[in-house]
């Protein structure tokens, strides 16, 4: 079965500054990886996605992530990042059987703060 | 955009109750899951649910569990006997085709508290 690992539950950064939320993720096969965020009481929004091709995906927000079999990651990026960046981020990864309806796995979401 | 609906957004309930739980995914959309997020922990797969029946589900999804499509726009996920550990955020998810070929839009979930 397939799981997601994110080794950082909390992480502060200046305002400005560059991010970078680590993902890792364990799948037998090619894995559809993805990144959502959730602000406070609001839903999961989807930012970037990886299904094949280009190993670095470009998302809303300025955010992008890099897949990297070798290693089995896909880091999510922002090269500055704006106080409403503040939120809990989640990596996850899907499958699809070809029957359909295959559910997510998420991790467990890094906490991500700000700090002016 | 459009969106996913889900109601109520706060459902409180005494332990061995039922709660059913209600949502509107987009309307051109075949499949429909339902996933849960316990206070501190990650968001877990609960069941999707595509023509009409249960495609895929999980150990968290048991008898106490079921969903439905009563009509050609609700998907409800009922609880027939809450406890305690019940208490979670549920979000309900809703996609045009299979998870692997498009994303998933997210309701912005029911926080479902069982005192």
């Amino acid at each position: 079965a397939q799981s997601v690992t994110q080794p950082d539950i909390h992480i502060t950064v200046s305002e400005g500054a560059s991010l970078e939320l680590r993902c890792n993720y364990s799948y037998g096969a090619t894995p559809y990886l993805f990144w959502y965020v959730q602000s406070p009481g609001q839903g999961l929004q989807l930012l970037l996605k990886y299904f094949s091709g280009d190993t670095l995906v470009q998302g809303i927000k300025g955010f992008e992530a890099e897949f990297k079999r070798s290693q089995s990651s896909f880091n999510l990026r922002k090269p500055s990042v704006h106080w409403s960046d503040a939120a809990e981020y989640f990596c996850a990864v899907g499958t699809y059987s070809g029957g359909g309806a295959d559910g997510l796995t998420f991790g467990k979401g890094t906490h991500l703060i700000i700090q002016p | 955009e459009p969106e996913v609906t889900q109601t109520p957004s706060h459902q409180v309930t005494q332990m061995g109750q039922e709660v059913i739980l209600r949502c509107v995914p987009i309307s051109n959309h075949l499949y429909f899951y339902w996933y849960r997020q316990i206070l501190g922990q990650k968001v877990e797969f609960l069941v999707s649910f595509y023509n009409n029946e249960i495609s895929e589900k999980s150990e968290i999804f048991d008898d106490q569990f079921s969903v439905e499509r009563p009509d050609g726009s609700n998907f409800t996920l009922k609880i027939r006997s809450t406890k305690l550990e019940d208490s979670a955020m549920y979000f309900c998810a809703s996609s045009p085709t299979g998870v692997g070929n498009e994303k998933l839009f997210f309701g912005s979930g029911t926080q479902l508290s069982v005192l």
